[in-house]
């Protein structure tokens, strides 16, 4: 069974550009978050997609969004970037709730920001 | 909302010898609580959880303890080896249906 996959792998931008990240879920698995992760913050929530409509958010701008397909792939927007938005980001599928339920992380896409 | 407390933030074992993390929670709604392991240049996996009506699991070299009374619950690995070097990541659910990750751990694995 294939596992989560993101592309692109790695990404440079400039700030005040935007970009789109890509996660392809395990199979079945109807959830998708995503997550980001820095030294300095750690892992934190963004938000889930659970057929096609968000279900939970975290703590972060507008600047950041996201969407669904009715096929469960999902994508992350993130729009006006600062440097602070470098980080991997990682998307995770499951089967059912983010709270209750094994988390399938993919190897993230690195944002570099310049 | 949640507080969420891993220690210790580096740890050095001999090969061989047990290794034990701590995380602390302060959210009293919790009630599912998994550890990860992330190898570098990967995404965390997930390598063992537990919920709030049972007290220990195992899975072969690998244990996780959960007080509730305490708000802690700990990872347990025994006869370590190499492969067991990475950051290890306790991540807690909250009463907002979402899971709040501690820090993490860095396990140092000596031959």
């Amino acid at each position: 069974k294939a596992g989560v996959t993101q592309t692109p792998r790695y990404l440079i931008k400039t700030r005040g550009q935007q970009v789109t990240l890509s996660c392809s879920p395990i199979s079945g698995h109807r959830s998708v978050s995503w997550y980001q992760q820095t030294p300095g913050q750690g892992l934190q929530f963004l938000f889930e997609y659970f057929s096609e409509t968000q279900r939970n958010k975290g703590n972060f701008p507008g600047r950041f969004s996201g969407r669904q397909f009715s096929n469960s792939r999902s994508e992350m927007n993130v729009s006006t970037l600062e440097l602070g938005d470098s980080a991997l980001y990682l998307c995770a599928s499951s089967l059912g709730g983010i709270s209750n339920q094994p988390q399938h992380f993919g190897d993230g896409t690195r944002l570099s920001i310049l | 909302g949640e507080n969420v407390e891993q220690h210790p933030s580096t740890l050095s074992v001999q090969e061989g010898d047990s290794a034990v993390i701590k995380c602390t929670y302060s959210d009293s709604a919790s009630n599912y609580f998994p550890w990860y392991k992330q190898e570098l240049g990967k995404g965390p996996q997930l390598i063992i959880d537990i919920r709030s009506n049972v007290g220990e699991k195992k899975d072969q070299r690998i244990a996780v303890t959960l007080n509730k009374t305490a708000k802690h619950f700990s990872l347990h690995i025994t006869e370590t080896q190499p492969e067991d070097s990475a950051v290890y990541f306790c991540a807690p659910s909250d009463s907002n249906y979402q899971l709040i990750w501690g820090a993490g751990t860095k396990l140092i694995i000596k031959p």
